[in-house]
């Protein structure tokens, strides 16, 4: 089975600030199936980033993804203190569902 | 919008069953599944299964045995049925819109249920 493998754990930055996710895959991801949700303390998570760089409806321009194969980003620009969050990366289709492990932005 | 409802507490052994209620839109829209998701501390996020509105269902191998999901057009909602659950069961459950395919992107979420076991 594929492992998503996120880094790192936590990471610490202070708003204005730019940040890039990693999401790594034991193997090649067909189909840049991949997707990243957000999860804000309290919430439920959210849809970000789907086909690995195709933003979700209403989500900011400041959230950008990328990569093929095995290797997949997350890039957030001139953060704001909403988006100090838990962040998951995802693989879908066509096989069942496989998460990340999360990767945890808080507020430095 | 999608809203979970369900009991607060479980008993071990007993069936956790779950209601989602689909709002601003109709269940049987084509193009969409519906699913569900448990979050708990040790697991992180865990694909319980999806389902269609016409029945079709998809489930999680892990759970399979102990899943079962349906749909009731009529009142736009779907169900989860977990039998025989124990403390591993205790998590937040999401239910979701699946989106473009049976194992889509999750577009739209509930806000959640939290369910304990105890004993």
């Amino acid at each position: 089975d594929i492992v998503l493998t996120q880094s790192p754990d936590t990471v610490s930055l202070s708003p204005g600030e730019r940040v890039t996710l990693s999401c790594r895959a034991s193997q090649s991801v067909s189909g840049n199936n991949l997707a990243w949700y957000q999860q804000r303390p309290g919430q439920a998570p959210r849809l970000l980033i789907y086909a690995a760089s195709n933003r979700a409806s209403g989500i900011p321009d400041r959230f950008s993804g990328s990569g093929s194969g095995t290797d997949f980003t997350l890039t957030i620009r001139s953060l704001e203190a909403a988006d100090f969050a838990v962040y998951y990366c995802q693989l879908y289709g066509p096989s069942p569902y496989i998460f990340g492990q999360g990767t945890r932005l808080e507020i430095k | 919008q999608l809203q979970e409802s369900g009991p607060g507490l479980v008993r071990t052994s007993d069936t956790l069953s779950l209601t989602c209620s689909v709002f601003g839109g109709s269940i049987s829209s084509r193009g969409f599944y519906w699913g569900w998701i448990r979050q708990s501390p040790g697991k992180g996020l865990e694909w319980i299964g999806s389902l269609y509105y016409s029945g079709r269902t998809y489930y999680n191998p892990s759970l399979k045995s102990r899943v079962t999901m349906s749909v009731d057009t009529s009142k736009n909602q779907f169900s989860l049925n977990l039998t025989s659950v124990n403390a591993a069961d205790t998590a937040m459950y999401f239910c979701a819109r699946v989106s473009r395919f049976v194992y889509g992107p999750l577009d739209s979420w509930g806000q959640g249920i939290l369910v304990p076991v105890s004993s």
